[in-house]
């Protein structure tokens, strides 16, 4: 099947640890990102990848890494987790259309830091 | 700051009527304009996009979009409850990025 997929589903684990979330995708889409649902179902965007490189990075603090080893993966890593952390995250690629970007989302990667 | 403003609802409508969501953006230079819808627990997806004033129709939904009002608006007719979810407008100004309205509940009862 053609699709995002992220892995793990979910993510349960406690203050002050370090995880990540990967993702892949296999729509041959030159851009990557990652986006944060909060409890109140606001997405927004975290980081953005095109072809590997960084090119977009919204303000998140530095204990967020992203890292894309080719085009087709962007995986996040995060350190020392924190409460406000709990969230579902997002990866999404895109690819240009006729009516602009065109951004198609994984399942989800439900992290609750207890 | 370039907002993207949708009203949280819930908006109930019952079977077979129209349901109207309606969303307001501040960016005069966007360009294109998406709505995805979500069920709860899963991933947004893509189902229509606009990029010129007027209507856009594709089966039971109708994309309107309006530049001079900064106003777009997604109509659903003959609303089933399986299109009970909350629904996103999304912006993008000509750049790699979306921006997201914060969703609509739409709630369609038999």
């Amino acid at each position: 099947d053609t699709a995002v997929s992220q892995t793990p589903k979910y993510l349960v684990t406690q203050m002050g640890n370090d995880k990540s979330i990967k993702c892949e995708q296999n729509l041959g889409h030159d851009t990557m990102y990652w986006y944060k649902q909060d409890s109140k179902k606001f997405l927004k965007i975290m980081f953005s990848y095109n072809n590997k490189e960084l090119i977009i990075n919204e303000t998140v603090p530095n204990r967020f890494s992203p890292k894309s080893p080719d085009k087709a993966h962007l995986n996040l890593h995060i350190n020392s987790l924190e409460l406000g952390d709990s969230a579902v995250y997002f990866c999404a690629s895109s690819r240009p259309g006729l009516a602009g970007v065109q951004e198609f989302f994984g399942p989800g990667t439900r992290l609750t830091v207890l | 700051q370039k907002e993207v403003e949708q009203n949280s609802g819930p908006l109930s409508v019952p079977e077979g009527a129209i349901a109207s969501l309606n969303c307001t953006y501040s960016d005069r230079v966007s360009q294109s304009f998406f709505w995805y819808r979500q069920y709860s627990g899963k991933s947004p997806e893509l189902i229509m996009s606009i990029y010129s004033n007027g209507d856009k129709e594709d089966g039971r939904f109708t994309a309107q979009l309006n530049k001079a009002s900064q106003y777009v608006s997604l109509l659903i007719r003959d609303s089933q409850p399986s299109d009970s979810a909350t629904y996103l407008c999304a912006v993008n100004e000509g750049t790699d990025k979306l921006i997201f309205g914060t969703g609509t509940r739409l709630q369609v009862f038999p």
